[in-house]
Order: C-alpha cells, then structure tokens, then sequence
C-alpha cells in the first residue's frame, strides 16, 4: 500500500518568516494530495489540495507543490503569523482505491 | 464541523469490554470514513463506506468492525477492548461529487485501562 513520509516532525519560525513542510509517498497511483490543519484540541481541516493533473496550487498565503516524477510534494506558508501555529498532515490517495495514507504530521510554531 | 457529530467524545472503559462509538452527518454526504490518531503516527484509515451497503477495511482494520445503518449513520465497534486501542477516534464524510474533500468530526477521545 501507500506510504507517506512527512518532514521535518518540528518547524519554528519567526513570525513573518516561510514555512516549508515536504511529504514523499511511494504509490504512483496516487492522484490525490490534502493537507490538513490540526490546532491544539480540534479536529483536522483541509486547508488545500493537488491532483496529479496539476503542478502547483495557490491559495493566498498557502501553496502546494507536486513533483509526480520525484513522488514528492510540499506545503509552503508564506508571511507566516502566530495562528499558523498547528499541526500539519499531509496525505496521499490512490486512484483505484479510497485508502487514504497520512503521513506522520509537522508541528509548526510560530514566534511572535 | 458541526454537520458531523460523533458520541461519546471521551470514554474509559475496560480491557475486554465492547464498546461502541457513533458518528452522523447531517450533509447529505454518501461517503463516511472511521481514523484512529496516535501520537507521532499520523491518521490512519480503520474502514470506510461509499454507501449503506458498501464496507471496506482499511489500513488498521484488525480489532474493529463498523457498521453502516443509514446514509447518515456510521459505527465503529471495538468487540473486545485492549489497551492498546487507546487513541483519538476521528470520523469523516465526503461527497464525491465535492472533489471527495474529507470532513471531519470533533473525535472521540478513548481510553483503554
């Protein structure tokens, strides 16, 4: 099945600062790519989302990356403000199934 | 989401004991999903339905069954509890006509002693 690995586990920045998170999965049927924002105590939420027919999506201060050759994706926050702070998940889908896989999360802390 | 509700939110119960948890959704949604949260292991996928009468296994599925009672009703069951179940339980729905974009209940905090 897919596998997912998420980096780094942690991220600090300043406030202001980017932040870049990189996901690697091992399927190449996987057409699907969300990332999801956890805060402290809540559920997770999309934040934004990729399908393989895509290189790049943008969404204000957020946008994803996807290198099908590399199978490998990235989130990047730009501007970043304390609110950011949360943890992050990405995940991979395959196109024959609906097993999602998640990788293991990306705690970003924002500094004032 | 408040369209998605999952009861209890926290529970403690005993090795041995079956316990059930519910989630339902009131977005009309066909597609529900059950996910176990441990710390440092992400998301992991426990069984999905696509409609009433469609059941998958997913990822973990060992330890659990689900139920699927109406459109709007999924259940996951742990027949005999053991400690290592102990995790935040997490259901989810989604429209595949919506891009098949997951959303998410508040999650059931479940202990095992």
């Amino acid at each position: 099945g897919e596998n997912v690995e998420q980096h780094p586990s942690t991220l600090s920045v300043q406030e202001g600062d980017s932040a870049v998170i990189k996901c690697t999965y091992s399927d190449s049927a996987s057409n699907y790519f969300p990332w999801y924002k956890q805060e402290l105590g809540k559920r997770p939420q999309l934040i934004i989302d990729i399908r393989s027919n895509v290189g790049e999506k943008k969404d204000q201060r957020i946008a994803v990356t996807l290198n099908k050759t590399a199978k490998h994706f990235s989130l990047h926050i730009t501007e970043t403000q304390p609110e950011d702070s949360a943890v992050y998940f990405c995940a991979a889908r395959p196109y024959n199934n609906n097993d999602m896989r998640f990788g293991a999360g990306t705690r970003l802390t924002v500094k004032p | 989401d408040a369209d998605v509700t999952q009861t209890p939110r926290n529970r403690i119960t005993k090795t041995g004991k079956r316990i059930m948890l519910e989630c339902s959704q009131t977005k009309g949604h066909d597609r529900m999903y059950w996910y176990r949260q441990d710390p440092g292991l992400g998301l992991r996928l426990i069984y999905y339905s696509f409609d009433v009468k469609d059941i998958n296994k997913g990822e973990i599925s060992d330890g659990y069954s689900v139920s699927r009672q109406a459109q709007a009703k999924f259940s996951l069951s742990l027949e005999s509890a053991i400690p290592n179940q102990t995790a935040l339980y997490f259901c989810a729905t989604s429209d595949a006509g919506d891009g098949d974009t997951q959303y998410f209940g508040p999650g059931t905090r479940l202990t095992v002693l």
